[in-house]
């Protein structure tokens, strides 16, 4: 059993274009978090969702939208793509509210390549 | 306040040996200190925490070091081996704020 999937594995398209990725987690967890690991590796968040609600909101262009249809999904839609959007997605659970002492599950990303 | 340093950038250590990376970060707020490592086009997994109450944990071949008043922590992985070799990555959280990941160690082993 997966405990935490993403969709589309691989996300190549063109400048400008509109894509969204999935993510479902099947551990029951409150928390679920999206994360961009850029080509040096550096991990960092983008949003925290907790029970659908938006708890982290990091510094990120209003391009990107994330959706909670429920507490078992957290989809991110990406507007107007740019280069600089070309990372490696994650998707990440907890089982509490986000900044507790909670181990975090990481799905296994999506690597996007924007041409 | 919200960075996590972490060093070395990358490390090779001959198989057996013991591979160390350092972290350091400026929130005293911070109260729960992971390592997650990560392989190749994998996402990350949580390998080993610590919580600042204790000044060393150990995992197996695995041992968190804390020191609460310079804060820093550190991993220290014995008798490493090939399958070891990933990039690691520390991280903080805590009080409400969520988690800073350092930007990561790629650790080689070598046969």
């Amino acid at each position: 059993d997966t405990a935490v999937s993403q969709t589309p594995k691989y996300l190549v398209t063109q400048m400008g274009n509109d894509k969204s990725i999935k993510c479902e987690q099947n551990l029951g967890h409150d928390t679920m978090y999206w994360y961009k690991q850029d080509s040096k590796k550096f991990l960092k968040i983008m949003f925290s969702y907790n029970n659908k609600e938006l708890i982290i909101n990091e510094t990120v262009p209003n391009r990107f939208s994330p959706k909670s249809p429920d507490k078992a999904h957290l989809n991110l839609h990406i507007n107007s793509l740019e280069l600089g959007d070309s990372a490696v997605y994650f998707c990440a659970s907890s089982q509490g509210a986000s900044g507790m002492q909670e181990t975090q599950y990481f799905g296994p990303g999506t690597r996007l390549l924007v041409l | 306040q919200q960075q996590v340093k972490q060093s070395p950038q990358s490390l090779i250590v001959q198989k057996g040996g013991i591979s160390i990376i350092n972290c350091a970060y400026e929130n005293t707020a911070f109260d729960y200190f992971p390592w997650y490592q990560q392989f190749p086009g994998k996402g990350p997994a949580l390998l080993i925490a610590i919580r600042p109450d204790v000044s060393e944990k150990k995992e197996g071949r695995f041992t968190i070091s804390f020191n609460k008043s310079a804060k820093q922590f550190s991993l220290h992985i014995m008798d490493s081996q090939p399958g070891d070799s990933a990039t690691y990555f520390c991280a903080a959280s805590g009080n409400g704020q969520n988690f800073v990941f350092g930007p990561g160690t790629r650790l080689s082993v070598l046969p």
